[in-house]
């Protein structure tokens, strides 16, 4: 089955700890990126990458870091710094093929207890 | 600020009948237009999208509208079914962005049988 699987679907985590979110597509995708979303609001990037080995802040990218080390994966540290971690924390991939429409994944929702 | 607004947070239709959901945007280098379908706890879901080079594309029960002068466009769904209801996204890029998406806040159609 083709398609984006992200993991943990439920984390907890205790203030002033990190926690890293799995991203992972077989989709052979170049793009993937985060959102973030909270009540009420629409989707904010965070960080998105275009190519292995290079990403770029999004628009709320404070508090978080991001890796691409292999195409299929792209993971998403929360960090101690971040203020307002708790979310509902969404990543998507995409490729020119698709245009500008982008996949996502089922969604991981982050606690901050 | 808000590049694509929402301006109605929900809305209520009745079985059968149409959903008509609304989206501005103030970017004039917007040139691609997508709506996302969200379920709670889980991903959005793409449904449909529209080029800058047309004004109407259909798909099924959905049809996008776009009104480039007005900086407007709009999601139809007729008829409409009680599966419908959702939160629905509007989103948009531009031709440097390419799939890097600005959402708009959704809107969470409810559909009463």
């Amino acid at each position: 089955d083709g398609g984006i699987t992200q993991s943990p679907k439920y984390l907890f985590r205790k203030e002033g700890q990190n926690v890293t979110l799995s991203c992972e597509q077989n989709l052979n995708h170049d793009a993937m990126y985060w959102y973030r979303q909270d009540p009420g609001q629409g989707l904010r990037l965070i960080y998105y990458s275009q190519i292995v080995n290079d990403f770029q802040k999004g628009d709320i990218a404070e508090g978080y870091s991001v890796s691409r080390e292999k195409k299929e994966s792209f993971p998403l540290t929360v960090t101690s710094a971040q203020k307002n971690p708790t979310a509902f924390y969404l990543c998507a991939s995409g490729t020119r093929i698709s245009g500008n429409t982008i996949y996502f994944g089922e969604g991981s929702w982050l606690t901050v207890v | 600020d808000q590049q694509v607004k929402q301006n109605s947070p929900s809305l209520s239709v009745q079985e059968g009948r149409i959903s008509i959901l609304n989206c501005d945007y103030t970017n004039s280098m917007f040139d691609y237009f997508l709506w996302y379908k969200k379920y709670p706890a889980e991903g959005p879901t793409f449904l449909i999208s529209i080029s800058s080079i047309k004004d109407k594309n259909e798909d099924g029960r959905f049809t996008v509208f776009l009104n480039k002068s007005a900086k407007h466009l709009s999601l139809h769904i007729v008829p409409s079914q009680p599966g419908d209801s959702a939160v629905y996204f509007c989103a948009a890029s531009d031709r440097t962005s390419g799939s890097r998406l600005t959402f708009g806040e959704g809107t969470q159609l409810t559909v009463n049988p």
